[in-house]
């Protein structure tokens, strides 16, 4: 898996926007970007997935370089349930599930 | 949605104790199931691959004698940790994939909190 460089810590006040960036210079074509989230003492959950197009679903958007070398997720309208660890992490679908997390950002939102 | 349950979610255990943690896929089945390990203010690491019916995938560093698996079923992984030792107190963490399921299909476990004493 591509290694991924994200800030270690960012702070947003609730109601705005929250843009967590991560770099993944080495990607490689066949790797996918996705993002998880971590709220505290639970399990990781999937917030979104994309190869090379600007993904949108519920929860966030993903918008992803020309290059594919850096991506941003964000999350429109950040609530204080938001407040977790962020991971981005790069994988092709071999070895499937396989993840390696790196050490993530924490986003704390604030009143 | 794919659901993945892990249980117990909190064990206190003596040193040298062995404790069992179970992981199953509630309403899909999983071929494969990841075990991973995190200690606090760390991120995950994966110890090991879990393959349904034949032997489990340890990575580097990580003793296979110690922490057995095994994956019985479609729907059930278990994670024993034999003889703990204060050492291995940290968040055991699960993850499946639904067969059939596209790469976003990767469920996690709410995570089990290992304290040995």
């Amino acid at each position: 898996d591509a290694k991924t460089t994200q800030p270690p810590s960012m702070d947003c006040a609730e109601g705005r926007a929250a843009n967590l960036p991560c770099n993944h210079s080495t990607i490689s074509g066949n790797e996918y970007v996705y993002w998880y989230r971590q709220i505290h003492s639970q399990g990781p959950q999937y917030i979104i997935h994309g190869l090379k197009n600007n993904e949108t679903n519920e929860m966030a958007s993903l918008i992803i370089t020309e290059d594919r070398k850096s991506s941003t997720l964000i999350l429109p309208h950040a609530t204080l349930r938001d407040t977790a660890v962020y991971y981005c992490i790069v994988r092709g679908d071999t070895n499937a599930g396989k993840s390696t997390f790196g050490d993530g950002t924490t986003l704390t939102v604030k009143p | 949605g794919a659901v993945v349950s892990q249980h117990p979610s909190r064990v206190i255990c003596k040193s040298g104790t062995s404790v069992k943690i179970e992981c199953r896929s509630l309403d899909f089945q999983a071929t494969t199931m990841f075990w991973y390990r995190q200690f606090p203010k760390q991120s995950l690491m994966l110890m090991a691959t879990s393959n349904e019916g034949s032997k489990a995938t340890y990575e580097q560093g990580v003793e296979k004698d110690k922490f057995l698996i095994n994956h019985a079923s479609l729907t059930l992984s278990t994670l024993t940790v034999t003889s703990a030792h204060p050492e291995d107190s940290s968040f055991y963490i699960c993850s499946a994939r639904a067969m059939g399921q596209g790469f976003y299909g990767y469920t996690f476990g709410s995570g089990t909190r290992l304290t040995v004493v």
